[in-house]
């Protein structure tokens, strides 16, 4: 079985600063890797994924996730928030096995203020 | 906007109630879901349709019950709740039918935020 762990439930960070939000993973076998957003209000959204190639992926918002098989992380960094990044990020991860879905972590509310 | 559309947005009822949720997605996907979004807790997979036939029931009571008319509508029926069963319900849609697991993209609605009294 696989699981996601993110460790922290809110990150309150300040306009233009860096954030990391961090996503741990477990499984048996290789696996992709995923993060999705959900703005207020709104349904979940892709952000970025890995599924093979380089371990550094990004997203065109200026997000980005680096895929660390030893230490089964793919933590999510943004160098320089915007109060817009307001949302919840969920990491979510699959086995590779062709089960029909992910599975997600609990979320990450990141809470940008002025 | 996603594409995939979810009404109501929000719904009160009682536990001797009977209501449904609705999801309508225009995108061609041939796979739609139904998700349980609890606070502070994993988003879990509820039910999973391709082409319109149910391929996976993750263990969720009866009391829920889907249905899926065509590949653009999916219902959620909803049938004696407990209070515990309030949250929001997400409704999603693929091309394939691996729920996002193979990368391809879920795309999400809004939700209907449940509360049942």
């Amino acid at each position: 079985a696989q699981s996601v762990t993110q460790l922290d439930s809110q990150v309150p960070v300040f306009e233009e600063a860096p954030v990391e939000l961090r996503c741990n993973y477990s499984s048996s076998v290789s696996v992709y890797l995923f993060w999705y957003v959900q703005y207020p209000n709104q349904g979940l959204q892709l952000l970025l994924k890995y599924l093979s190639g380089s371990t550094l992926v990004e997203s065109i918002n200026g997000f980005e996730a680096e895929f660390n098989k030893s230490q089964t992380s793919f933590h999510l960094r943004k160098p320089s928030v915007h109060i817009s990044d307001t949302a919840e990020y969920f990491c979510a991860v699959s086995d590779l096995r062709g089960r029909r879905a992910l599975t997600f972590g609990s979320g990450t509310r990141l809470q940008v203020q002025p | 906007e996603t594409g995939v559309t979810q009404t109501p947005r929000h719904l009160v009822m009682g536990m001797t109630n009977k209501k449904s949720l609705k999801c309508e997605q225009h995108l061609g996907h041939n796979a739609m879901y139904w998700y349980k979004q609890s606070a502070k807790k994993p988003l879990e997979l509820m039910f999973v349709y391709n082409f319109k036939e149910q391929t996976e029931n993750n263990s969720v009571p009866s009391r829920f019950s889907p249905e899926c008319p065509n590949s653009s509508h999916l219902f959620l029926h909803l049938h004696t709740l407990q209070p515990e069963d309030s949250a929001l319900y997400l409704c999603a849609s693929s091309q394939g039918n691996t729920g996002g697991a193979s990368g391809e993209k879920l795309f999400f609605g809004s939700g209907t935020q449940l509360s049942v009294l």
